[in-house]
């Protein structure tokens, strides 16, 4: 049950753009279009921002996309706002016995 | 709108037992699957355990297989985590979620703390 790799670290300005890597394998993120991305602040639950790779649910601003190229997924949020500062994490299904996986997270500064 | 409410959490000795709940409101509990995630301190965020709707198929992560149960009763509307035989490394923020493959909604979380 290895973990995503994900960058430990990403930032921007407000209104610029960032993108967050999450590396799995062909038995995780490139198997299977069950990638999903959670935002974090300090003390408060997850959100899901995205899952099945692409898909926003309803809420999330259009700001926050995501996208996935064999085993590597991306998350990118485009006009950086400052209540964008926060902890992202992505994660996977992962096939066997319903496994899911999650990425170490990356802590998005906005500048 | 979606409601879960985690309660159970507290200082307990290694090798020590703890029963987590999980209220669930606003939605029909019985049709959805259900998942315990947890957060050590500083951490991210650990999948532990997964129910389906009708609690037939249960499955966990290796890091706790033999030690913790899930269970739910959907008369009740709630989701439960027996933890046996606690270990320090099993300190964490343990989170109940909704499990569509991914995770749509999340309680607040409730604090175990295994500590001697």
């Amino acid at each position: 049950q290895s973990a995503l790799t994900q960058p430990p670290s990403a930032s921007g300005s407000p209104g610029q753009s960032v993108t967050i890597s999450c590396t799995g394998t062909s038995s995780d993120v490139g198997g299977y279009n069950y990638v999903s991305w959670y935002q974090q602040h300090p003390g408060k639950a997850p959100k899901l921002m995205i899952y099945e790779v692409t898909k926003r649910p309803s809420g999330v601003p259009d700001r926050f996309s995501g996208s996935k190229s064999g085993n590597t997924a991306s998350l990118t949020v485009s006009g950086l706002q400052a209540e964008d500062e926060a902890e992202y994490y992505c994660s996977s299904y992962a096939g066997r016995n319903n496994l899911k996986v999650f990425g170490g997270g990356t802590k998005l500064t906005v500048l | 709108q979606v409601q879960l409410v985690e309660s159970g959490g507290d200082l307990v000795k290694p090798g020590g037992s703890l029963r987590l709940s999980c209220a669930a409101s606003g939605f029909t509990f019985s049709d959805h699957y259900m998942s315990w995630i947890r957060q050590a301190p500083g951490k991210g965020l650990e999948w532990v355990s997964y129910i389906s709707s009708s609690g037939s198929a249960i499955y966990y992560a290796d890091s706790v297989t033999g030690r913790f149960t899930i269970s739910r009763d959907n008369a009740k509307n709630s989701l439960y985590l027996q933890m046996n035989s606690l270990r320090a490394e099993d300190t964490a923020v343990y989170y109940c979620a909704r499990d569509q493959i991914h995770f749509d909604s999340w309680g607040q979380g409730t604090l175990v703390t295994v500590s001697s």
